[in-house]
């Protein structure tokens, strides 16, 4: 079956310029997270959603960065003036339950802010 | 604050010989821990976590609340085990937070 997508899998962007980034998670799903990477980090954790509630932004890392996922399903991260300290690789997962269950990644979307 | 520390960024076995990746933890509660591997080219997906206490393509992992560790081991590691390996730790809900993980590279 289908897993989590991501789109656009690759993202150059101008300093100052807003990006909006899109995350599909497996159908049925209700939790959603998004993570950021850096070059030789593991994930940290940015915000997590429970169906279309925003559960959690603790991880966002400036007021910058918004995320939403308005019926339950889609979710969107968008980074305002993008920085060169946003380059990263930003992962999507998705989990079953509200509970902790397995969570099922995407395969990223890679951003370089030039 | 929950941590995760994993001290090796990049350990080298010979095929056949025994694995231990390493990773130590900090969190004041009762953490869930997980590992999670990343194959070259795929995405990261979930190894095994503490609470099913099961081997998963041979690997193990003891939670050890004394010592704080979780430790990652197999007795014969194979080629195909070559894979950057995260550390996880979730805190009673779903935020997890990762290591900054281990490249296992397998020689044949």
């Amino acid at each position: 079956g289908a897993g989590v997508s991501q789109s656009p899998r690759y993202k150059v962007a101008k300093r100052g310029q807003d990006v909006a980034l899109r995350c599909d998670p497996i159908s049925g799903h209700v939790s959603l997270f998004w993570y950021q990477q850096a070059l030789g980090q593991g994930p940290e954790f940015l915000t997590y959603f429970q169906n279309e509630a925003q559960l959690d932004k603790s991880g966002l890392p400036s007021d910058r960065f918004f995320a939403e996922r308005p019926e339950g399903s889609v979710s969107t991260l968008k980074i305002q003036r993008t920085q060169q300290e946003d380059s990263a690789v930003y992962l999507c997962a998705s989990s079953q339950l509200a509970v902790y269950n397995e969570q099922f990644f995407g395969p990223g979307t890679r951003l370089t802010v030039l | 604050a929950q941590r995760v520390t994993q001290p090796e960024k990049l350990l080298s076995v010979f095929k056949g010989a025994p694995v231990e990746l390493k990773c130590n933890y900090s969190y004041s509660g009762s953490p869930e821990l997980f590992w999670y591997v990343q194959y070259s080219r795929q995405r990261l997906q979930l190894l095994l976590r503490h609470i099913s206490r099961e081997s998963i393509k041979g690997f193990t992992a003891d939670l050890n609340k004394g010592e704080t560790s979780f430790h990652l081991k197999k007795p014969f590691a194979q080629e195909e085990d070559s894979a950057m390996y995260y550390c996880a730790l979730s805190g009673g809900y779903q935020k997890v937070t990762f290591g900054t993980g281990t490249k296992l590279q397998v020689i044949p």
